[in-house]
């Protein structure tokens, strides 16, 4: 398996405060990637990064933010939760984009509740 | 905008039977076609990647399939095992892995 280790893997939340997830990746790969995945849509993609510093939204963005000042480390933020965001993320990891063999890795998932 | 369906949602077969599982994606102008696997709680699992290039890969007794002109990816799997239970998602790759998913089949194979 790839080396993804997201923390926590469970967290139960209020509304209305804030939450951060962390995606940590042995690898040295580039891209990371936050996805959500909830019943009846799927997975989503959240936000992504392409190198230190270097970010950009995905389908879904609104009420999140990241940020990522290490190459293993891809933070997801929750500014102020809310029961919308209540869903299993999974970080992914890949070496290279735009390659029509790169696969993506993905971690174990958070279950994140917000009441 | 990339769709992504798949179908059925969920499936049982008994032991020993071949399958097919199926994807039908939108916009042809993919860069790659994936199928992953999911069990219980757990993340995504990379099964088969198929270039767009290609027309199928092969890995084992799984087989997938792609035909862009049509919009149709297929995995089949061989003489299914309990062991395969789980839930398969194809994903269209269309710009710098930005994945689009579909929905998922549950499989369950019988024992």
């Amino acid at each position: 398996d790839a080396g993804i280790t997201q923390s926590p893997r469970h967290k139960v939340t209020e509304t209305g405060t804030p939450v951060t997830l962390r995606c940590h990746q042995t690898e040295n790969h580039r891209y990371m990637y936050w996805y959500r995945q909830d019943p009846g849509h799927g997975l989503r993609l959240i936000h992504y990064s392409y190198g230190v510093k270097d970010t950009d939204k995905g389908e879904v963005s609104d009420g999140y933010s990241v940020s990522r000042s290490k190459t293993e480390d891809f933070l997801l933020t929750l500014e102020s939760a809310t029961s919308s965001q209540t869903s299993v993320y999974f970080c992914a990891i890949s070496d290279r984009a735009g390659a029509t063999n790169e696969k993506l890795f993905f971690g174990s998932g958070t279950q994140l509740s917000v009441l | 905008k990339q769709e992504v369906t798949q179908i059925p949602a969920a499936l049982s077969v008994p032991e020993g039977e071949n399958l097919v599982l199926n994807c039908s994606f939108t916009d042809s102008a993919i860069y790659n076609l994936q199928w992953f696997r999911q069990d219980p709680g757990k993340g995504l699992t990379s099964l088969l990647l198929i270039q767009s290039s290609q027309r199928e890969q092969t890995s084992g007794r799984l087989n997938a399939s792609l035909d862009k002109s049509s919009g149709r990816s297929t995995l089949y799997i061989a003489a299914s095992q309990p062991g395969d239970s789980a839930t398969y998602l194809c994903a269209g790759n269309n710009a710098g892995n930005m994945l689009t998913f579909g929905g998922g089949t549950r499989l369950m194979v019988k024992p």
